[in-house]
């Protein structure tokens, strides 16, 4: 069965730092992940998804994540955040069905 | 495209009443599900459609009930609410079943049982 763990309910960086949003996965199949966003009171929107291309997966709004097969890991990264990343995450995958099964996720806050 | 829409976007309920939550969506996708979203906890599968006529359960299904009449609608049902219900519901839709294949949100609906 597949489980997803984000580590950190909370994350708070100052405007220009790095943001780190981590995310590992348990997954008995090779695994499809992705890395939602959701703005205040909105639905989720798809910042990227990683389907055994590229290990490194670049997404919309500067943000990538890089799968990482021996840590079981899908790590979220922006080199500099922004007031407008201020949100919540979600780190999600799919198993065999297509359904998607998310972490708990992580909200962002980012301070001027 | 409206994408996936969702109806009401606020709704207040006291305990046993029944209501639908609208969902729809324009893509012509096959496959369509529902998620509760509560704190802590990330979101929750409830059921899912594949298609026309077919619905399955997912993770969390006790309580609420759903059909798909059509590719484009796929509503769901709470027959008796109860207060542990309340939560924020969002439906989804997916072009196939393809595990890579990307689900698009509704902007969800917010419910509370008194």
């Amino acid at each position: 069965a597949q489980s997803v763990t984000q580590l950190g309910s909370h994350v708070s960086v100052s405007e220009g730092a790095l943001v780190l949003l981590r995310c590992n996965y348990s997954s008995s199949v090779p695994p499809y992940l992705f890395w939602y966003v959701q703005y205040p009171n909105q639905g989720l929107q798809l910042l990227l998804k990683y389907t055994s291309a590229a290990t490194l997966v670049k997404g919309i709004n500067g943000f990538e994540a890089e799968f990482k097969k021996s840590e079981t890991s899908f790590h979220l990264t922006k080199p500099s955040a922004h007031m407008s990343d201020a949100a919540e995450y979600f780190c999600a995958v799919s198993d065999s069905g297509g359904k998607l099964i998310f972490g708990q996720g992580t909200e962002l806050s980012v301070k001027p | 495209n409206a994408g996936v829409t969702q109806t009401p976007k606020f709704q207040v309920l006291k305990t046993g009443q029944s209501m639908t939550l609208q969902c729809a969506q324009d893509m012509n996708h096959e496959y369509m599900s529902w998620y509760r979203q509560d704190p802590g906890m990330g979101l929750r599968l409830i059921h899912y459609s594949v298609g026309a006529g077919i619905t399955d359960q997912g993770e969390v299904p006790n309580g609420y009930n759903v059909s798909r009449s059509t590719t484009e609608d796929f509503p769901l049902r709470l027959l008796s609410a109860a207060p542990s219900q309340t939560s924020v519901y969002f439906c989804a839709s997916t072009a196939g079943r393809r595990r890579g294949d990307t689900q698009y949100f509704g902007p969800g609906t917010r419910l509370t049982v008194l």
